[in-house]
């Protein structure tokens, strides 16, 4: 069936250093990858997504590239900013419509 | 808009204790769903509704029950609380009445079955 795995957090940055959380997937035919981020306190925002191969979601500094040939959407940001403490959820969408997530990769960044 | 508004934020049930976490969204989205969160496992979809009078299960359902007799409100019930539901819910709703679109979550409920 289909899946997600992510990296196991917490992730731990200084402020202004280079972020990657890996996400890889299993899954038939073509998903749709997702990106969601948790707020201490708050539901589950959708951060970027992608729906093809090849296709690169961004969205406030972060990236994401939809690699089918290594069945991979890293996340990736430039530059870190304490605001951006979280916990980011990978996810995919496939031929059932319904979303299966990642395990949640917390991030602390410290300034 | 609220968005999709979950109470309670925290709960502690004993064991055979029944509850119902109240889920509301204001934004007329048809579809709205029930996901729990445990560590180390993601989330996962309890139940869904894809509109008012509608619902069907998801992946976990055993042990909860579900309604949606208006479109606002898409409540939880647990009948006989088990220490196995200790765990984070979170209620989303989605625009249409497909989960192809975007899901707008709420805040979470984190609930304590002793």
């Amino acid at each position: 069936g289909n899946s997600v795995t992510q990296m196991e957090g917490p992730v731990t940055l200084s402020e202004e250093a280079f972020l990657t959380i890996n996400c890889t997937y299993t899954a038939t035919g073509y998903p749709s990858l997702f990106w969601y981020v948790q707020y201490p306190g708050e539901g589950l925002q959708l951060l970027l997504k992608a729906t093809k191969a090849d296709d690169k979601g961004s969205n406030k500094g972060f990236e994401a590239t939809y690699r089918k040939e290594t069945t991979s959407f890293h996340l990736e940001k430039g530059s870190v900013q304490v605001s951006d403490s979280a916990v980011y959820f990978c996810a995919l969408r496939g031929n059932t419509d319904k979303l299966i997530f990642g395990t949640g990769t917390r991030l602390q960044v410290f300034p | 808009n609220a968005g999709v508004t979950q109470t309670p934020k925290f709960q502690v049930l004993k064991t055979g204790q029944s509850m119902t976490l109240q889920c509301a969204q204001d934004m007329n989205h048809e579809y709205m769903s029930w996901y729990r969160q445990d560590p180390g496992m993601g989330l996962r979809l309890i139940h869904y509704s894809v509109g008012a009078g509608i619902t069907d299960q998801g992946e976990v359902p055993n042990g909860y029950n579900v309604s949606r007799s208006t479109t606002e409100d898409f409540p939880l019930r647990l009948l006989s609380a088990a220490p196995s539901q200790t765990s984070v819910y979170f209620c989303a709703s989605a625009g249409g009445a497909s989960r192809k679109n975007e899901q707008y979550f709420g805040p979470g409920t984190r609930l304590t079955v002793t």
